[in-house]
């Protein structure tokens, strides 16, 4: 089944309280993304990720740092959650044999207060 | 880098109603993909379309490279299809997205 997860859906956290969206893939697919979603602003990217241990920075790394020990798997890590990284986060991964489709999960709503 | 404009803004139609979407680009690319997304709601790809016209069942897409330019078109429009549709063409490794068209069908 080709599905990629995200966790959690929602969240809401202080201000300067770490943050931890967790994205997960069944396809095996080499790549995967972080996005966020926000009015007016559209899907701008954070980070990419091309496999294990090799991720590269998107439009907008700041505040942000990721991880991805092994393929399936892709988190995204917010170290002092800062009130404007209030956005919806889309996970999204393609694989080299899927073509060139990109699959997005259900997305993670983060409100940070 | 990749720039990306989408027109109408929005769109509402009356169901049965027919609907054009444009996204316009600013560099040259060798393929353009569609999503759609319902409100709320996770990103789906409708198309993949390197160039050229493509059709599945009642959307169609057409890519025309060289004008930097493509279309998606809707027949006979329903209600399901309410949601906003965005394209994407690549950017080396990444897709740019742009802003969407919200299209809201109506009875």
């Amino acid at each position: 089944d080709m599905k990629v997860t995200q966790m959690p859906r929602y969240l809401i956290k202080r201000m300067g309280e770490n943050v931890l969206l967790e994205c997960g893939q069944d396809m095996s697919h080499e790549t995967m993304y972080w996005y966020r979603q926000d009015p007016g602003l559209g899907l701008q990217l954070i980070y990419i990720s091309y496999d294990v241990d090799s991720n590269s920075e998107g439009d907008i790394p700041k505040g942000y740092r990721v991880s991805r020990k092994k393929r399936e798997h892709f988190s995204l890590i917010l170290d002092s959650a800062k009130t404007n990284q209030t956005s919806v986060y889309f996970c999204a991964s393609r694989g080299q044999f899927s073509g060139n489709t990109l699959y997005f999960g259900e997305g993670s709503r983060l409100i940070v207060v | 880098g990749q720039q990306v404009q989408q027109s109408p803004t929005s769109l509402v139609l009356q169901e049965g109603e027919n609907a054009e979407l444009q996204c316009n680009f600013s560099t040259s690319l060798n393929s353009m993909q569609w999503f759609y997304q319902r409100p709320g709601g996770s990103l789906i790809s409708v198309f993949y379309n390197p160039s050229g016209t493509k059709q599945s069942g009642r959307l169609t897409s057409t890519t025309v490279i060289k004008e930097r330019r493509s279309s998606l078109h809707i027949s006979s429009s329903q209600i399901t299809d309410s949601g906003t549709y965005l394209c994407a063409p690549p950017s080396g490794q990444k897709l740019v997205f742009g802003q969407g068209t919200i299209l809201k069908v109506y009875l």
